[in-house]
């Protein structure tokens, strides 16, 4: 059974840092692709970031651009969203669903992300 | 950056009846390989976005067959033959065929 468990989301100011974790198991494919979608509260879902497992492909939105580092750690299989200068419209719960033939097929709970001073 | 949009935005429906959700593309999603690459998700209150349909038609496992998806050029539909309580929620779409993914407004489903 494939298990994401996304961690590191805080109340941190405008202009402050983040990393947050995804835990994964159950699946080591590395042809597989894990992703950052984000919901805003109240708001519809925004796809934030993709990284191939493999490593070889990495993309984001153009609002992170610069900002945020996705990555991964195989020996742990795990997932990161380093988030740099946040912003309050960077408030928002984020996921970290892992992604096959573009399908995102399995969702953690998510974790929560408040920017505001 | 492809739009995508749908429509209604809000859908009231009697239990045992039909319901169908229209999601339409800026630009076609059809790849080389001869799938459209459009995904159907469920929100349900309160928890994380669930996948229902992906590639346009196939249905994700564990999802009620009562649940179908369908392509016409840039047109997309889910329908849902038989509405029950527990498909209240929030249905997106979602176009997976480049970045930006993009997903739809959404469309918030409740039972009359």
């Amino acid at each position: 059974e494939v298990q994401l468990v996304e961690s590191g989301g805080y109340l941190v100011q405008p202009g402050g840092s983040l990393r947050l974790s995804c835990a994964a198991s159950g699946f080591t494919s590395s042809t597989h692709w894990m992703n950052w979608v984000r919901q805003a509260p109240g708001k519809g879902l925004e796809w934030v970031a993709s990284i191939k497992l493999d490593g070889s492909k990495i993309y984001y939105v153009d609002s992170v651009k610069g900002r945020f580092t996705i990555s991964r750690d195989h020996a742990e299989n795990s997932v990161f969203l380093q988030m740099n200068s946040l912003r309050a419209e960077d408030t928002a719960v984020y996921f970290c669903p892992k992604s096959s033939r573009g399908a995102y097929d399995d969702w953690g709970q998510g974790t929560l992300v408040t920017v505001s001073s | 950056d492809i739009v995508m949009t749908q429509s209604p935005l809000s859908l009231p429906v009697t239990p045992g009846e039909p319901a169908s959700i229209s999601c339409r593309s800026s630009q076609s999603l059809l790849r080389s390989d001869g799938y459209n690459y459009l995904d159907w998700y469920l929100q349900k209150p309160g928890q994380s976005p669930q996948l229902l349909i992906y590639l346009g038609s196939s249905r994700a496992s564990g999802v009620p067959d009562r649940f179908s998806g369908s392509a016409s050029g840039t047109d997309f539909t889910l329908k849902i033959s038989r509405v029950e309580a527990e498909d209240v929620g929030i249905y997106y779409c979602m176009q997976a065929l480049q970045t930006p993914i993009t997903f739809g407004q959404g469309t918030r489903l409740e039972i009359k």
